[in-house]
């Protein structure tokens, strides 16, 4: 089955660190689509960040980052200078054929302040 | 701009009752549409996904089905359920071709009793 993988079901973090959420996933295409989304209490679904397979560049969202290993199928999110409102449940989601989305089990992040 | 709407917010059934969950979307055509499940402390498990009218595929067996009877009109139902039906559900769309992502509604709370 083709899947995606976050090891890490809670993470925290002091306010102004640094985090990093860890994403791993498996497909059989070459040219796919990667995602953060963030599910603050609201529930609300916000995408964070994407990646396109084929760029090797890594995405960049002002305090969001992702380094994309494509060799090793990992997609991880770093969080720059934490904040209070980043606190959520962070999914990782790929798309290989732009008709299905497949997310991993979350992580839950908590802001320490 | 395009908007999706779900409804209802919440919702407790009794066990064998049927069920009927409704998402529309405005502001777009011929929208990818999805149906997804979050159990609780789980990630996001993708039930049903449509690509244009009366196209549906079901990604789990289980005790639901889904209908397109309009563009941009996504139906979950079910005829009777279960205990294990209790969750959270999420419908979202897509523009498709896999550089989009995926917006999501603001979810139903369904409990089953």
């Amino acid at each position: 089955a083709q899947t995606v993988t976050q090891s890490q079901p809670e993470m925290s973090v002091q306010e102004a660190e640094t985090v990093t959420l860890s994403c791993t996933y498996d497909t059989s295409e070459s040219d796919y689509y990667l995602f953060w989304y963030k599910q603050p209490p609201s529930r609300q679904m916000i995408l964070v960040i994407r990646q396109e397979a084929y760029k090797q560049q890594n995405a960049t969202e002002n305090r969001f980052s992702v380094n994309f290993q494509k060799a090793a199928k990992s997609f991880s999110l770093k969080i720059s200078d934490s904040q209070l409102g980043d606190a959520a449940m962070y999914f990782c989601a790929r798309d290989d054929t732009g008709n299905q989305f497949y997310f991993g089990t979350g992580t839950s992040l908590t802001v320490i302040p | 701009s395009q908007t999706i709407h779900q409804w209802p917010a919440t919702l407790v059934q009794p066990v064998g009752s049927p069920l009927s969950l409704e998402c529309t979307v405005e502001g777009t055509s011929n929208p990818n549409l999805y149906w997804y499940r979050q159990a609780a402390g789980r990630g996001l498990q993708l039930l049903f996904y449509s690509v244009g009218i009366g196209q549906i595929s079901s990604e789990v067996p289980q005790n639901l089905s889904a209908s397109r009877p309009q563009d941009r009109q996504f139906i979950l139902s079910s005829k009777k359920l279960l205990l294990s039906d209790s969750g959270f559900y999420l419908c979202a769309w897509s523009g498709g071709g896999g550089n989009t992502e995926a917006f999501f509604g603001q979810g139903t709370r369904l409990t089953v009793v």
